[in-house]
């Protein structure tokens, strides 16, 4: 196991709503990356964060928004959630400097 | 934009044999490799990365190359085990393990 943990495991939300996903990253580390993963596909870049600050961001619209707090967890938010947002939203964490990311289990988000 | 993509969707290879997963990727400036192994509903796995500067880099059972010229890295698998089975995203980054770009993964399947 990587040390990294996420929350909820699976969640089921009708189109329209809002979600919030959790992370909580390997002890020692700084930066937390979230990914899209849809069903038979790689995952895909959504941000990453660094010391609270967003410090990258891939091809995701503005609905998609995330927090990192102090001790160095995150959040991913998600708003009007449409149907091809059903995916798994994965979170990995890296130490300062570090490249190689540690991914937690993810979370299985279904949009009905 | 740019993108990471894999030869062979899925592979199949007898208990023992080695198992060779390929991946072409298209961005020049991309300096740094991560190959992950991804269990069915768990998250990515690191497995071995490899930088711009090299072309080879060898872990337990399995080693990475990269060919620059045509943009091609490679992992291999020795004595595949039926613990390999899973499928396997080649990652690459050109931002010092920023943005990473995955490809769309290999299934491998190990045969007794």
């Amino acid at each position: 196991e990587t040390g990294v943990t996420q929350s909820p495991t699976h969640l089921i939300k009708t189109r329209g709503q809002q979600v919030t996903l959790r992370c909580s990253s390997q002890s020692g580390h700084n930066t937390v990356s979230w990914y899209q993963q849809a069903l038979g596909q790689g995952p895909q870049f959504i941000f990453q964060y660094y010391r609270e600050e967003e410090n990258g961001r891939g091809n995701f619209p503005p609905r998609f928004s995330g927090l990192q707090f102090p001790n160095y967890s995150s959040e991913l938010n998600v708003n009007a959630l449409e149907l091809d947002d059903s995916a798994l939203y994965l979170c990995a964490s890296s130490s300062e400097g570090g490249d190689e990311q540690y991914f937690g289990p993810g979370t299985r988000l279904t949009v009905t | 934009g740019e993108s990471v993509g894999l030869h062979l969707p899925t592979l199949s290879v007898q208990e023992g044999d080695n198992s060779i997963i390929n991946c072409a990727y298209s961005n020049s400036a991309s300096d740094y490799f991560i190959w992950y192994k991804q269990e069915s509903g768990k998250g990515p796995q690191f497995i071995i990365d490899i930088r711009s500067n090299m072309d080879k880099r060898q872990g337990q059972r399995v080693t990475v190359l990269l060919n620059k010229t045509v943009k091609h890295l490679s992992l291999q698998i020795a004595a595949t085990q039926p613990g390999d089975s899973a499928v396997y995203f080649c990652a690459e980054s050109d931002n010092y393990g920023q943005n990473f770009v995955f490809g769309p993964g290999t299934r491998l399947s190990v045969l007794p």
